[in-house]
């Protein structure tokens, strides 16, 4: 079964828009990850938050974790065309050497 | 300079064949694995391998079977292609499992006739 699922599936903003998509997951986790996906293109690491942090920036994403209710966002301010993409998160269990992702979230930014 | 790559990026062929993916990482990582997304965009692990050791073998048919002859690759051979095999296949690579961030490969398109 799924470990992640991103909320909303899909988001449509404009240009210097914030953008924010959540991710909910079942078990306890020692770390989660955000990924980026261009159409065509493999997927790219964003960031990633570990269980004993809440919050985390990198430029202009800021990553929250909420362990107690399981879930995370990933909040992208003043959002461009570029950032147009679909994102999923990713959740380290610690029960096996894997990463189980989410079911993403495609972001759509217009001029 | 690509850090993982995999060939070839579009695989076109009849069910039943055979085909192989090859997936190369210059990275110096111990790591790597096969996921597969589906056209829902679902990303879900096959395989992965650490130091040439396979470490992780998810609910994949038999028909498919990796090969790592050493850290730097990991090839993915597939027989008696289906027509549910169509996916996207990404082949990723880490420092060390599970936990370290994933660097992927642009993945190979695979249509099954």
């Amino acid at each position: 079964s799924q470990q992640g699922e991103e909320d909303p599936q899909a988001l449509s903003i404009q240009e210097g828009e914030n953008a924010t998509m959540n991710c909910s997951y079942k078990t306890s986790i020692n770390n989660l990850q955000w990924y980026r996906q261009n159409s065509g293109r493999g997927l790219v690491h964003l960031i990633l938050i570990r269980s004993n942090e809440r919050e985390k920036h990198s430029g202009r994403l800021r990553v929250t974790l909420d362990t107690s209710k399981k879930s995370s966002s990933l909040l992208i301010t003043a959002s461009r065309a570029a950032d147009t993409a679909s994102y999923f998160c990713a959740t380290d269990t610690g029960t096996a050497s894997k990463l189980t992702f989410g079911t993403g979230t495609r972001l759509q930014v217009t001029l | 300079d690509t850090a993982v790559s995999q060939t070839p990026k579009y695989l076109v062929t009849q069910m039943g064949n055979d085909k192989s993916i090859k997936c190369e990482q210059n990275l110096g990582h111990d790591t790597m694995y096969w996921y597969k997304q589906d056209s829902k965009k679902f990303l879900k692990i096959m395989f992965s391998y650490n130091n040439k050791e396979l470490i992780i073998n998810e609910t994949v048919p038999n028909r498919f079977s990796p090969k790592s002859p050493d850290k730097a690759h990991l090839n993915l051979h597939i027989n008696s292609l289906e027509l549910g095999d169509s996916a996207v296949y990404f082949c990723a690579s880490s420092q060390a499992p599970g936990r370290e961030k994933l660097f992927f490969g642009s993945g190979t398109q695979l249509s099954v006739l």
